[in-house]
């Protein structure tokens, strides 16, 4: 079984703050690395993608991948209350994807 | 508008009925998947097809059935075999399966009464 372990949370952090999520995952043949956001009661929605070592950048959102350490992580800077929700890790094996868990972050006003 | 249809959005179905949740895709995207989500666990695989008519079980296909006979329409049928049907279905879509980033449909929250 592939495992993808993300961390417990529920993480809270104030608006304007800098929210940190980390992911980690079991299989080093692993390719492809998927940050989405998940609303309550909504379908996850794509944020990142990343597929090299290093950082990838959008807007507020931080992508970081080591795959000697098998460890994916999404930074958001400057919080807002409306990034509130469960961000989920997904990592492609093969011809699937797999799934952690989620982080729910609260954004604090 | 391109993108993914689920319907119904709200499904109730009575133990020993089977039930079809529709997914259809207008994005010319070859893959297509169904996941289950329960509360607080993650997506887990049922079914993947990567062209039409041929599809792959994931890791939970037991007590599920799905057809692709078009590009942009994969149903999946929940049998009176599953056991525990009560879920959120989500129906999502990609150009490929390696490499590829998925899209979600909005999803159908079956329960069973």
């Amino acid at each position: 079984q592939k495992e993808v372990e993300q961390n417990s949370g529920p993480l809270s952090v104030p608006e304007g703050a800098i929210a940190s999520l980390n992911c980690t995952y079991s299989d080093r043949g692993s390719q492809s690395f998927f940050w989405y956001r998940q609303y309550s009661g909504k379908s996850p929605e794509l944020i990142m993608s990343i597929y090299s070592n290093g950082d990838k950048e959008d807007g507020r959102f931080t992508a970081q991948l080591n795959k000697a350490s098998q460890y994916v992580s999404l930074l958001i800077r400057d919080s807002q209350p409306s990034d509130s929700a469960t961000y989920l890790c997904a990592v492609n094996y093969g011809n699937q994807f797999y799934f952690g868990t989620g982080t729910s972050l609260t954004v604090i006003p | 508008d391109g993108g993914i249809t689920q319907s119904p959005k709200y499904l109730f179905r009575k133990e020993g009925q089977n039930v079809t949740l529709s997914c259809e895709q207008n994005l010319n995207h070859d893959a297509m998947y169904w996941y289950r989500q329960d509360p607080g666990q993650g997506l887990r695989l049922i079914y993947y097809s990567q062209i039409v008519n041929d599809f792959q079980k994931g890791d939970i296909a037991e007590g599920y059935s799905v057809s692709r006979e078009k590009k942009e329409s994969f149903p999946l049928t929940v049998t009176s075999a599953q056991k525990n049907p009560t879920a959120f279905y989500l129906c999502a879509s990609s150009f490929g399966v390696l490499y590829n980033e998925q899209f979600f449909g909005p999803g159908t929250r079956l329960t069973v009464l």
